[in-house]
């Protein structure tokens, strides 16, 4: 999608390793948004950003943590994969008065 | 706390006839609705919005969506399905906030088209 790019696209890792994903904006939005999405479960809210390291946690936010040291770039680590962490994962970012989302194209993590 | 629930998990339709997907909401002010569409493999596209003013909605690809406050439901709709709808559909509630916008999303529909 326009204005946001996420990398890696696809990985496989094996479990217990770390795992960073990277989120990288050229819209200098505020706020900026990890989900993960899941069969069954839409997507749901990892961690969030509103500013330079300003994060806040989501619903599923056990076994994650983030990082924002620039307005352009949110980093998404698992610090020890699991296997239950294999799915699909979205960056997105907002603008502030607008409520509208804009998502990446997405990562696909497979932790074996 | 916001939540959206789908109750349709998948739904099958031939082409040509008439979709409805149901959205229901849960959210302690006005809310601000959404559907999104995923096609295979792809990420989420915006299909339409609901923030105030006129109940019944248009959308992109000849989607609507009706609001009706009373039933807390959000649901969409399309006179005539294409084959390229097949897709997964995705309902969200979102808030703006100080602390930073939020966006809640329902399970999502599969829909099928028979040819």
């Amino acid at each position: 999608d326009a204005g946001i790019t996420q990398s890696p696209r696809h990985k496989v890792t094996e479990t217990g390793t770390p795992v960073t994903l990277r989120c990288h904006q050229t819209e200098n939005h505020r706020y900026m948004y990890w989900y993960r999405q899941d069969p069954g479960h839409g997507l749901r809210l990892i961690h969030y950003s509103y500013g330079v390291k300003d994060t806040d946690k989501g619903e599923v936010s056990d076994g994650y943590s983030v990082s924002r040291s620039k307005t352009e770039d949110f980093l998404l680590t698992l610090e020890s994969a699991t296997s239950s962490q294999t799915s699909v994962y979205f960056c997105a970012i907002s603008v502030d008065r607008d409520g509208l989302f804009t998502f990446g194209s997405g990562t696909r993590l497979t932790v074996v | 706390a916001q939540s959206v629930t789908q109750p349709d998990i998948h739904i099958t339709v031939s082409e040509g006839a008439s979709l409805e997907l149901r959205c229901n909401y849960s959210y302690g002010a006005t809310p601000y609705l959404f559907w999104y569409v995923q096609s295979p493999g792809q990420g989420l596209q915006l299909l339409l919005k609901y923030f105030s003013g006129d109940t019944l909605v248009q959308g992109i690809k000849g989607f609507e969506a009706e609001f009706k406050r009373s039933q807390s439901s959000f649901n969409l709709r399309k006179p005539s399905v294409h084959w390229s709808d097949a897709a997964e559909y995705f309902c969200a509630v979102g808030s703006i906030k100080a602390a930073g916008n939020k966006l809640t999303f329902g399970g999502g529909t599969r829909v099928l088209v028979k040819p």
